[in-house]
């Protein structure tokens, strides 16, 4: 069975730093590209960017581009986003998604639960 | 690059057919074939009930259904059931390794 297992929810302070995870199983995790996926309470969805598993190969999306780090450890099948400072905007449930990624398909077809990262200011 | 557009809310009778749409632009939907939808309940993770424009996933009723014209996705819902009101967001690839979502449309099963 597939599962992403994300880590718990995280109430930090603006400017402070933030590391949240996702740990897969149930599959050849180097076979697939992850994503984090943003949603804002209230609001809709926001794919903030992809990484190969196998390789570490990450592709940000433009609203997202260095405004955190995403990163990967196979040798633990666990993705990993990062933030070095916070901003009180960053609250937000941050989802992890298995995407199915090749030249005819692109979408998420397993989730994780979601992390609630929660800032204050 | 910009979302896609989607009704902030729609609402339907059980038994009813309903379609919700989700507007892009010539850089998204009007070009790749990798619509998709989800469904969320509160509280919940999104589940994928569309891939591909038009492909459902094993275990999602054939009750959803879906199509593309031109740059405007839409997702059927027939025999609308009281289990159905979510969330419903709609998702295209947009090129360089970019996917955008819709809004997202809350419908509500009267």
């Amino acid at each position: 069975e597939v599962q992403l297992e994300q880590s718990g929810a995280e109430v930090k302070k603006a400017g402070e730093s933030v590391t949240i995870s996702c740990t897969n199983s149930g599959y050849t995790f180097t076979y697939y590209w992850i994503a984090w996926v943003r949603q804002v309470p209230g609001k809709g969805l926001e794919c903030m960017g992809i990484i190969y598993a196998d390789d570490s190969d990450t592709r940000y999306s433009p609203s997202f581009q260095g405004q955190v780090t995403i990163s990967v450890d196979k040798s633990i099948r666990t993705a990993y986003l990062q933030w070095s400072s916070l901003k009180a905007s960053d609250t937000a449930m941050y989802y992890c998604a298995r995407v199915v990624y090749s030249s005819t398909s692109w979408y998420f077809d397993f989730w994780g639960r979601g992390t609630l990262v929660t800032v204050s200011s | 690059q910009s979302g896609l557009t989607q009704p902030a809310s729609m609402s339907g009778s059980p038994g009813q057919s309903i379609t919700l749409s989700c507007t892009g632009s010539s850089s998204d939907i009007g070009t790749y074939n990798l619509v998709s939808w989800y469904q969320q309940h509160p509280g919940e993770a999104p589940k994928v009930i569309i891939f591909e424009v038009n492909k459902r996933p094993s275990g999602v009723s054939n009750r959803f259904s879906a199509s593309k014209s031109g740059n405007t996705a839409s997702l059927t819902i027939s025999g609308l059931q009281a289990e159905d009101e979510a969330d419903y967001h709609c998702s295209s690839y947009a090129g360089n390794s970019n996917l955008v979502f819709g809004g997202g449309t809350k419908l509500t099963v009267l």
